[in-house]
């Protein structure tokens, strides 16, 4: 499979628990992308990675959020101190450097419930 | 905050009708993109119409885009139980992101 591919699938942790989600994007792909979906709602972004750099954070990722993409490959999106709030799908998706008019594939996306 | 406004919310039609749903956004764009995403799955990039396109067409899929009216619609002909699931319209304003809207959930009955 040569998709993005983000694990866990499902997280349920209690409050106050940190998490960390993992993405694989399409390997020749230099941009990475995280993005949270709750319920009934579209996909918001929550910050984009070329190669190893992170050129934008969204207002919505709180100093509780980090995200890596260490070595330019797989990303890491850790969320400290969890809140109910923060209980929503987290997903992961990439591109080409040339991020306009080009496809951004996602992946299956990373289930959190916090308890 | 999101940019794109899907119309209707929800549409529930029978096997073999068309299913049309409407998109407006706010603001200037590079192009717009519609994708389709079944229940807590990941979303599937369906089709990209540019700025200076009024319509393109993919297999079933036919979408137009009217920038003086600030909108888009996705037509999907002869539509089957399988096109059940939510369609998100998402703009490129010529950043670095997609910006979506809240979707439209189609429900196709057999």
């Amino acid at each position: 499979d040569t998709g993005v591919s983000q694990n866990p699938r499902h997280k349920i942790t209690k409050r106050g628990q940190n998490v960390t989600f993992r993405c694989d994007p399409i390997s020749e792909h230099n941009r990475l992308y995280w993005y949270r979906q709750t319920l009934g709602q579209g996909p918001e972004f929550l910050t984009y990675f070329q190669n190893e750099a992170q050129l934008e954070k969204s207002r919505l990722l709180s100093d509780r959020f980090s995200a890596e993409r260490p070595k330019g490959s797989f990303s890491t999106l850790e969320i400290q101190r969890t809140e109910q709030g923060d209980s929503a799908m987290y997903l992961c998706a990439s591109s080409t450097t040339e991020f306009s008019g080009n496809t951004i594939y996602f992946g299956e996306g990373s289930w959190l419930t916090v308890v | 905050s999101q940019q794109g406004e899907e119309d209707p919310q929800a549409l529930s039609i029978q096997e073999g009708e068309n299913a049309t749903m409407n998109c407006s956004y706010k603001t200037s764009i590079n192009n717009l993109q519609w994708y389709r995403q079944n229940s807590g799955r990941g979303l599937v990039h369906l089709i990209l119409i540019r700025s200076n396109e009024r319509e393109k067409h993919s297999g079933r899929l036919r979408v137009t885009l009217d920038t003086s009216k600030k909108s888009s619609s996705l037509l999907i002909t002869a539509s089957r139980a399988a096109d059940t699931a939510s369609y998100f319209c998402a703009t490129d304003k010529g950043g670095n992101k997609l910006v979506f809207g809240a979707g439209t959930i189609l429900r196709v009955k057999s």
